[in-house]
């Protein structure tokens, strides 16, 4: 099976700080999405990219910026965190012509 | 804005009952539609898809209806177990290569004895 990982969980940052969330992939996919999800609002797509060093902006990318040096690390950035930016943060990797996997999240609390 | 949406928030049903989760979309460019399941503390899982030529598909207890006339996709759970207890989300996949899917809001099945 894929996995596609974030690598924490819960994280609490206060504002204006730079905050790193990291997502892998073990099925060396091209494909991989950030998306945010709020209560009532759904998953919104932040960020994607195609491949190594590619990166496209998707529905919501203010305040965000995403890192894919490797083909396996996926980061999506919040270079100055701030309060409307608490979320569940959620990865996903383009396993086939049309399927997608998550990862298990990182829920994001900033004070 | 939001292309893709639910008819309900939440939706209760009793243990063994069959479920009907409902979703809307608008975009007619839409080739490609999932159902994703999420449970507490995970991220969303692969239910069943359907493609745009398709009006019908059936997985192990579910089934997609796709009508594209109205725009109107559903998701039926035959003989709802406890285990369904979840966040459904439908997400379309507008027309093109892997731009990311858009997300309906969700809808909270819940399950009663």
């Amino acid at each position: 099976d894929v996995k596609v990982t974030q690598s924490s969980r819960y994280l609490v940052k206060r504002t204006g700080e730079k905050v790193f969330l990291e997502c892998v992939q073990d099925m060396d996919h091209e494909n991989m999405f950030w998306y945010r999800q709020d209560p009532g609002l759904g998953l919104r797509l932040i960020y994607f990219s195609y491949d190594v060093k590619m990166k496209e902006k998707g529905d919501i990318p203010e305040g965000y910026s995403v890192s894919r040096e490797k083909k396996e690390r996926f980061s999506l950035i919040l270079e100055s965190a701030s309060t409307n930016q608490t979320s569940m943060y959620l990865c996903a990797s383009l396993t086939g012509p049309m399927d997608y996997t998550f990862g298990s999240g990182t829920r994001l609390t900033v004070v | 804005g939001e292309s893709v949406g639910l008819h309900l928030p939440t939706l209760s049903v009793q243990e063994g009952d069959n479920s009907i989760i409902n979703c809307a979309y608008s975009n007619s460019a839409s080739d490609y539609f999932i159902w994703y399941k999420q449970e507490s503390g995970k991220g969303p899982q692969f239910i069943i898809d359907i493609r745009s030529n398709m009006d019908k598909r059936q997985g192990q207890r579910v089934t997609v209806l796709l009508n594209k006339t109205v725009k109107h996709l559903s998701l039926q759970i035959a003989a709802t177990q406890p285990g369904d207890s979840a966040v459904y989300f439908c997400a379309e996949r507008p027309g093109g290569g892997a731009d990311g899917l858009t997300f309906g809001k969700g809808t909270h099945l819940i399950i009663q004895p």
